[in-house]
């Protein structure tokens, strides 16, 4: 069964370091979301992309955040300047359209910012 | 108002045993509803889609009001697996399919 990968599954940077989370959607699907948890917190919706550009991003999603999908597989977020309060689970998800399509998520990426 | 609620539990409830969770929502536009299993650490997996005239998964079943704004989800024969938190899930209209998660309704079942 297809399934959103991510990598790495854990990273630990130092404050005010770039990272660079990947995933690689599902094959056939066209939408993609990346969405965060802190730790005993709910599910938080960052951003989707369609059609390689921003379709919609939550108050989250400040300056230093940024998509990409630099080839026909990869979907990545960028941190620029990483702050404690980034710590979190970063999942990525896809889905086939929009409206009532489901999404996947992905495994997760655990972020921790010292 | 939270835009999804949920009562976040814990139910602790013996093997077999019926349990039922029920969730909000604030946006009356909503048009897609979910429910979402998520085992610790781990992520979002879905459990089932709800539709209007609900719907039933195995032991798993499903019920939406809309006039009420109100998401139910019941669970029969509860199994040692079930235990995990269950989070209701709602999109948010008009946009690119954004979900908008509860904080979840922990479930441990016990021999």
């Amino acid at each position: 069964e297809p399934e959103v990968t991510q990598t790495p599954s854990h990273q630990v940077t130092q404050m005010g370091q770039e990272v660079i989370l990947r995933c690689v959607p599902i094959s056939n699907h066209l939408y993609f979301y990346w969405y965060r948890q802190i730790l005993g917190q709910k599910v938080e919706f960052l951003v989707s992309f369609y059609n390689n550009e921003i379709s919609e991003k939550s108050e989250i999603f400040d300056d230093q955040f940024s998509v990409e999908r630099p080839d026909g597989s990869n979907f990545t977020l960028k941190i620029r300047s990483t702050k404690l309060e980034d710590s979190a689970m970063y999942f990525c998800a896809s889905s086939v359209g929009r409206g009532q399509e489901t999404q996947y998520f992905g495994p997760g990426t655990r972020l921790l910012v010292l | 108002r939270k835009e999804v609620e949920q009562d976040p539990g814990p139910f602790n409830v013996p093997e077999g045993a019926t349990v039922a969770f029920n969730c909000t929502y604030s946006n009356s536009a909503s048009q897609s509803f979910f429910w979402y299993r998520q085992d610790c650490r781990k992520e979002p997996k879905l459990l089932m889609s709800v539709y209007s005239s609900g719907n039933e998964d195995g032991r798993f079943t499903a019920q939406l009001n809309r006039a009420s704004q109100y998401i139910s989800l019941l669970i029969r024969d509860s199994k040692l697996s079930d235990s995990a938190t269950y989070l209701c899930v709602v999109n948010s209209p008009g946009g690119y399919n954004k979900l908008i998660f509860g904080a979840g309704t922990r479930l441990a079942v016990h021999p």
